[in-house]
């Protein structure tokens, strides 16, 4: 089945530590995003990549970093820049055939210990 | 620019009783509508998607949603809710054009009671 998947599930950085957080897809579509979710605070945009080797910043990118190699993958990494990482990452996925809408992996928690 | 308003943060409904969560666009023309559940821990399922035609949308896990032109909503009802509906409900609008990102609500967090 075609889906697209985020690993790790849980994650534990220290503090000054770069981590990065992996998002895979199957679906064939050609846009990529990562979202990060605090309490009560809704979706916010980090990243995004329309196509392979392009990624535009959203409205949170300080302290994060992306790549966008192939299309199928789209890791984000929050570095030691990102002063409060403890927060819930979603990516999701958009063709630009049928409905653009988006297809979300499970999300990864992220905790800085 | 284009916006979603979900004027409810949290609701609280009773088990079995009716529940309708209100969205709100802003958008230059008809754009694509989406509701999207998230249970805790989760990552967002598609509830159902408004294109064009019958304006009364029917979703998954007996949701409906009806876009209204004039009144640039697109509110989603459901008849009688279940303990398993407690989540947080997420409206968006989409371009129809490739390119372009979602735009979403800030969504509405259902509580069930017993």
């Amino acid at each position: 089945d075609g889906g697209i998947t985020q690993s790790p599930k849980y994650l534990f950085r220290k503090e000054g530590q770069n981590v990065t957080l992996s998002c895979e897809q199957n679906l064939n579509h050609d846009a990529m995003y990562w979202y990060r979710q605090d309490p009560g605070q809704g979706l916010r945009l980090i990243y995004y990549s329309q196509i392979v080797n392009d990624f535009q910043k959203g409205d949170i990118a300080e302290g994060y970093s992306v790549s966008r190699e192939k299309k199928e993958s789209f890791p984000l990494t929050v570095t030691s820049a990102q002063k409060n990482p403890t927060a819930f990452y979603l990516c999701a996925s958009q063709g630009w055939r049928g409905d653009y809408g988006y297809t979300f992996g499970s999300g990864t928690r992220l905790t800085v210990v | 620019a284009q916006s979603v308003t979900q004027p409810d943060i949290h609701i609280t409904v009773s088990e079995g009783a009716s529940l309708e969560l209100r969205c709100n666009y802003s958008y230059g023309a008809t754009p694509y509508l989406f509701w999207y559940v998230q249970s805790p821990g989760q990552g967002l399922q598609l509830l159902l998607k408004y294109f064009s035609g019958d304006t009364l949308v029917q979703g998954i896990k007996g949701f409906e949603a009806e876009f209204k032109r004039s009144q640039s909503s697109f509110n989603l009802r459901k008849p009688s809710v279940h303990w398993s509906d407690a989540a947080e409900y997420f409206c968006a609008v989409g371009p129809k054009a490739a390119g372009n990102k979602l735009t979403f609500g800030g969504g509405t967090r259902v509580l069930v009671k017993p």
